[in-house]
C-alpha cells in the first residue's frame, strides 16, 4: 500500500518558468513532510520541509505548500533553472521514519 | 557539514555470496537507516537503528540483516545474495528528534 504517492513520473518545464511538483499521502498520522532532490549516482539531498501545523514554507526559489484536508503537498520552484533538473522525492515522517514517494523526474528545458 | 560515507560506490557479487555494505556518519546522529532505490518504486526502508546495538525492521527486511556495534557505523548484510537484490543501496542518518535525514552517495550493487 503506497502511503505517499507522486503520480507524475516526469515533468518538463521551460527555464525561467514555474515548476510544480505534487505529492499525495493517505496516512493522517504523518507530522512532517520533506522534499529531496537526487542527481544520478548521488544520494538524495534535503531541499525543504514543512511541519503538519503549517500550510506554507518558503526558502529562496523553493516553496512547499501543505493542504492537510486534501492530504496533498506541492513543491514550487520559481524561476526554474537548468541545475534543477533532477529526480524529486517527497517524503512523510512519523516516529522519525520517512516514507518516500516514487519520485518525479524534472527536466528544465533551456 | 554532515558527512555520510559508504564503503563502495559500485559492487558486483555472485549469487549466494555474503555481502557487507558499510556506512559511517560523522555527526554523532542517533538514527541510521538503510534503503534501497529501484526504478518506479522510490526509496524503500530495509532496516533502521535508533541506538547502538538496536535495530528495527523496515518495510522490506527479508533477505537482509544489520549490525550497529558503534554509534557512527551501520552495516547492511546480505546473507546469501540473490539477483533480485540488485539495486542502489542508500544509507542515511539523522538526529533523534528531527525528520531530516542525511544520505550517503549510495552503493550500486549488482548480483550476477
Amino acid at each position: 500500500d503506497q502511503q505517499v504517492k507522486q503520480n507524475s513520473p516526469s515533468l518538463s518545464v521551460q527555464e525561467g518558468r514555474i515548476s510544480i511538483l505534487n505529492c499525495d499521502y493517505t496516512n493522517s498520522m504523518f507530522d512532517y513532510f520533506l522534499w529531496y532532490k537526487k542527481y544520478p549516482a548521488e544520494g538524495p539531498t534535503f531541499l525543504i520541509s514543512i511541519s503538519s501545523i503549517k500550510d506554507k514554507n518558503e526558502d529562496g526559489r523553493f516553496t512547499v505548500f501543505l493542504n492537510k484536508s486534501a492530504k496533498h503537498l506541492s513543491l514550487h520552484i520559481v524561476p526554474s533553472q537548468p541545475g534543477d533538473s533532477a529526480v524529486y522525492f517527497c517524503a512523510a515522517s512519523r516516529d522519525e521514519k520517512l516514507t518516500f514517494g516514487t519520485g518525479t523526474r524534472l527536466t528544465i528545458i533551456p | 557539514d554532515v558527512k555520510v560515507t559508504q564503503s563502495s560506490r559500485y559492487l558486483v557479487k555472485r549469487t549466494g555470496e555474503k555481502v557487507f555494505l558499510e556506512c559511517v556518519q560523522d555527526m554523532d546522529h542517533e538514527n541510521m537507516f538503510w534503503y534501497r532505490q529501484d526504478p518506479g518504486l522510490g526509496l524503500r526502508l530495509i532496516y533502521f537503528s535508533y541506538d547502538v546495538k538496536m535495530k528495527e525492521k523496515g518495510d522490506i527486511p527479508e533477505g537482509y540483516s544489520v549490525s550497529r556495534e558503534k554509534k557512527e557505523r551501520f552495516s547492511l548484510i546480505l546473507e546469501s545474495a540473490s539477483t533480485n537484490q540488485t539495486s542502489m543501496y542508500l544509507c542515511a542518518s539523522s538526529f533523534a528528534t528531527r525528520g531530516e535525514q542525511f544520505f550517503g552517495p549510495g552503493t550500486r550493487l549488482t548480483v550476477l
